[in-house]
């Protein structure tokens, strides 16, 4: 157990609908990723947190994908109109310890997104 | 763009063999490497390497970095069917200090 927690951990849901997903990482870790795995593939960033602020987008999170991190601690992953191809894992990882040095970052056990 | 490229994609091998798993990369600001066995669920963490030269442990796996060519390998002895897994190999990029990940190994151990 890495104390990354990811909630839900499956997810079904119709094309067009919304989902959200969270992640509750490391206690007082200022520093939150999100990436998103897809079947035969490595993770994939999507974005990153310092405390609550979102520093970095990659290209893959359209303006369907919205990311928040109120007050620095948990964060969510909304996904509006999901399409099909938005079917995948979606992971959260976090430091270990305070130090902006670790670059060693622990995963939760993910959320599976199925759209059908 | 950053680029992580593993090899090979997957192989297969009798359970008692060493195998050696490959992973080069061409990335802007490399910060340090990582490697991360996966089975079905999230990514665990086995290695962080940051200089050349220098082995990484941990009982029957090792890993070591070459800054100079650009890669790293991980190396499994004495395998066992527990260690069949996809095997991530991840850059650490400087600023953000996010993962960029590679394709990852299948390794299959057949008894």
């Amino acid at each position: 157990d890495t104390g990354v927690s990811q909630n839900p951990r499956h997810k079904i849901t119709k094309r067009g609908q919304n989902v959200t997903f969270r992640c509750d990482p490391i206690s007082e870790h200022n520093r939150l990723y999100w990436y998103r795995q897809t079947l035969g593939q490595g993770p994939e960033f999507l974005t990153y947190f310092q405390n609550e602020a979102q520093l970095e987008k990659s290209r893959l999170l359209s303006d369907r994908f919205s990311a928040e991190r109120p007050k620095g601690s948990f964060s969510t992953l909304e996904i509006q109109r999901t399409e099909q191809g938005d079917s995948a894992m979606y992971l959260c990882a976090s430091p270990t310890d305070q130090s902006s040095n670790t670059d060693t970052q622990y995963f939760g056990p993910g959320t599976r997104l199925t759209v059908l | 763009e950053d680029k992580v490229v593993q090899s090979p994609l997957s192989l297969v091998v009798h359970e008692g063999d060493t195998v050696t798993l490959n992973c080069s990369y061409e990335v802007t600001n490399f910060r340090s490497l990582l490697w991360y066995k996966q089975e079905k669920k999230a990514p665990t963490f086995l290695f962080m390497l940051t200089s050349s030269g220098i082995e990484k442990k941990s009982g029957r796996l090792s890993s070591i970095l070459d800054k100079k060519e650009l890669f790293s390998i991980l190396n499994i002895t004495a395998t066992q069917t527990g260690d069949s897994a996809v095997y991530l190999c991840a850059v650490v990029i400087q600023g953000a200090q996010k993962l960029v990940f590679g394709q990852g190994t299948r390794l299959t151990i057949n008894p």
